[in-house]
Formats: structure tokens, sequence, C-alpha cells
């Protein structure tokens, strides 16, 4: 079956380490993108990719980074430059193809700052 | 003001119950509206397009209104598991493969035996 995986699904980072999340997908999509959620908020974009070798800033890129060098993988490091980096995270990807698409979603990985 | 707007909630209903959702955005150019569902501490799913003659997908009825820009839910004969936050989302354009869908803050349903 078609789907995104995300990995790991609970994360813990030290003050000052630098982790990486993975999001993987076989869904032959074009789009990937990476969103921050907060207890009780909505989702915040990160980074998008449309393509390849290809990235964008979302609305709060401040202290996290992106690789696009294949199109099934699209990795989000958080830096040590991320001062509030406890949250649950989200990969998505979607369809280029015309018409009315959403995202489909990873389940998603939790990290905390110990 | 926010790009898309939900009343938070909670919404606390018994069982059987009719329940509806409203939801407004801010941009006229936006292209297509969706709802998601999230349930506690899992990732959001999709579940249902909003069309501009309405739709309806069993007891959930998702309707549009561009002239007020404004989209609504109704869920018929609540059940215990639809029990969720539901995310209002909007599609504000495409920059190339990417679609620029905007998020909510959610609406949280709680439905009571």
């Amino acid at each position: 079956d078609g789907g995104i995986t995300q990995s790991p699904k609970y994360l813990f980072r030290k003050e000052g380490q630098n982790v990486t999340l993975s999001c993987e997908q076989n869904l032959n999509h074009d789009a990937m993108y990476w969103y921050r959620q907060d207890p009780g908020q909505g989702l915040r974009l990160i980074y998008y990719s449309q393509i390849v070798n290809d990235f964008q800033k979302g609305d709060i890129a401040e202290g996290y980074s992106v690789s696009r060098e294949k199109k099934e993988s699209f990795p989000l490091t958080v830096t040590s430059a991320q001062k509030n980096p406890t949250a649950f995270y989200l990969c998505a990807s979607s369809t280029g193809r015309r018409g009315n698409y959403g995202y489909t979603f990873g389940s998603g990985t939790r990290l905390t700052v110990v | 003001r926010k790009e898309v707007e939900q009343d938070p909630g909670p919404f606390n209903v018994p069982e059987g119950a009719t329940v509806a959702f409203n939801c407004t955005y801010s941009n006229s150019a936006s292209q297509s509206f969706f709802w998601y569902r999230q349930d506690c501490r899992k990732e959001p799913k999709l579940l249902m397009s909003v069309y501009s003659s309405g739709n309806e997908d069993g007891r959930f009825t998702a309707q549009l209104n561009r002239a007020s820009q404004y989209i609504s839910l109704l869920i018929r004969d609540s059940k215990l598991s639809d029990s969720a936050t539901y995310l209002c989302v909007v599609n504000m354009g495409s920059s190339g493969s990417a679609r620029q869908l905007t998020f909510g803050s959610g609406t949280q349903l709680t439905v009571l035996p």
C-alpha cells in the first residue's frame, strides 16, 4: 500500500543537539511538506519542496533545515538554533496533478527536549 | 485576522445529535476547500473535500459559500466515534506542484453517551 512513513515516532533531544526526522513516501507525489503542531494549535508550515533538489521556506523555517535529494525522501533537521523544538512534527505530500486534491500525512514524530 | 478561522469549541453533544461547524477564510482567491479530522495525538486525515454545489457523504454534509467566504460541516446522528478535532483547510493557490494549504486551528468535538 502507498503511504508516507515518518520515523521515529518519538524522539528525545538534548539541549544543543541536532536531530533529523525521516519522511519517506511511495505515492509518487511531487510535493512534500513539513509542518509543526503545538498543543491546542493549528499546523504551521516549516518547509516545502515542489521537486527534487528544490525547497522553499515556510512560515517558521528558522532553526530548521531540509534536503530533497530523492523524490521519495524529505528529511527535516531540527538544529540547535531552534529554541523551542518540543512539538508534534508532521510530514505530508501531495500530487502535482490538477484537481481538488489535499495532502496525505505521515503519522508524525513527537519531539521532546530533555 | 487569521487566514482561516474556526470556533475552537469544545462542542460537547449527546449521541444522536446534529452538530454544525463553521469556518471563514480571508482570501477570496482561494481555490479549494477541505475538512480534515484529527484524532488525539494522531495525524490529520481527509474527511471530505468541499465543492461549490455542496456535497454529502453519509452523515456528513459540507457546504461552501464563496460570496461570504464561509465553509460549514454538518454531522447528523452523531456517534461516539465522531469525537475528534475537525480542521477546516483552504487551498490558497499553487506554487508549481505544491499546494498552499492553510489550516484552521480546529474545532474539538466530544460526543457523549
